[in-house]
């Protein structure tokens, strides 16, 4: 069955940069898009963007370009998003999602000084 | 960016009472290609959201059949035929049909 496996949760200080992990497993990997959604303590879910693990071509919501990179190696079927100048609005907790249908467990991430 | 609208902002349903949930969008979800991108999906406490419709009115393989999608264009409907205890959470549809991907606010479901 397919599984997205995210990377444990992480406490970052105010400027510094976060990458986090999304490693997939039983299907194609470079079949489907993978996107990034975010949650905010007690709120709704957010658009990131995608990356299409064939070419590796990415796609931003326009607040989070320049800031958001996002990666994979289809060597270990895995995706990666990197968010630079955390601020504590960042604050959330960050899924992957295969095409729109499945979802990995999600990462804490919180930006404190 | 499409702008999706859910309605109520929460309900609370007596166990094998019915439940409807609205989505509404701010353009039409029907794609060139014929299909209509609209999904829902139930969060529970703590959890990652799971899928539960897609293309307006199909169920992933699992959902239980108690569990209806409908509509077309900009105005969309989740029923619950009858509400068990395990479908307390939080509701979302989302739109698909062009990036961004968005998603509406969320139905709260409580049983009474």
């Amino acid at each position: 069955q397919v599984q997205l496996v995210q990377s444990g949760p992480e406490v970052k200080k105010p400027g510094a940069s976060l990458k986090i992990s999304c490693k997939a497993s039983g299907y194609s990997f470079t079949a489907y898009p993978m996107h990034w959604v975010r949650q905010a303590p007690g709120h709704g879910l957010e658009w990131m963007g995608l990356i299409n693990p064939i070419g590796g071509s990415t796609n931003f919501a326009q607040k989070f370009e320049g800031r958001v990179t996002m990666t994979r190696d289809t060597s270990t079927s895995t995706v990666y998003m990197e968010v630079s100048g955390l601020t504590s609005d960042d604050t959330a907790v960050y899924f992957c999602l295969r095409d729109v249908v499945d979802w990995g467990q999600g990462t804490m991430v919180t930006v404190s000084s | 960016d499409i702008v999706m609208t859910q309605t109520p902002l929460s309900l609370s349903v007596t166990p094998g009472q019915p439940a409807s949930i609205s989505c509404k969008s701010s353009q039409s979800l029907l794609h060139s290609d014929g299909k209509t991108y609209l999904s829902w999906y139930l969060q529970r406490a703590g959890q990652p959201p799971q899928r539960l419709i897609y293309e307006v009115s199909n169920r992933f393989a699992g959902v239980p059949d108690r569990f209806r999608g409908s509509g077309s264009g900009t105005d969309f409907t989740l029923r619950i035929s009858r509400v068990e205890a395990e479908d307390v959470g939080v509701y979302y549809c989302m739109q698909s049909v062009e990036l961004p991907l968005t998603f509406g606010g969320g139905t709260k479901v409580e049983i009474k």
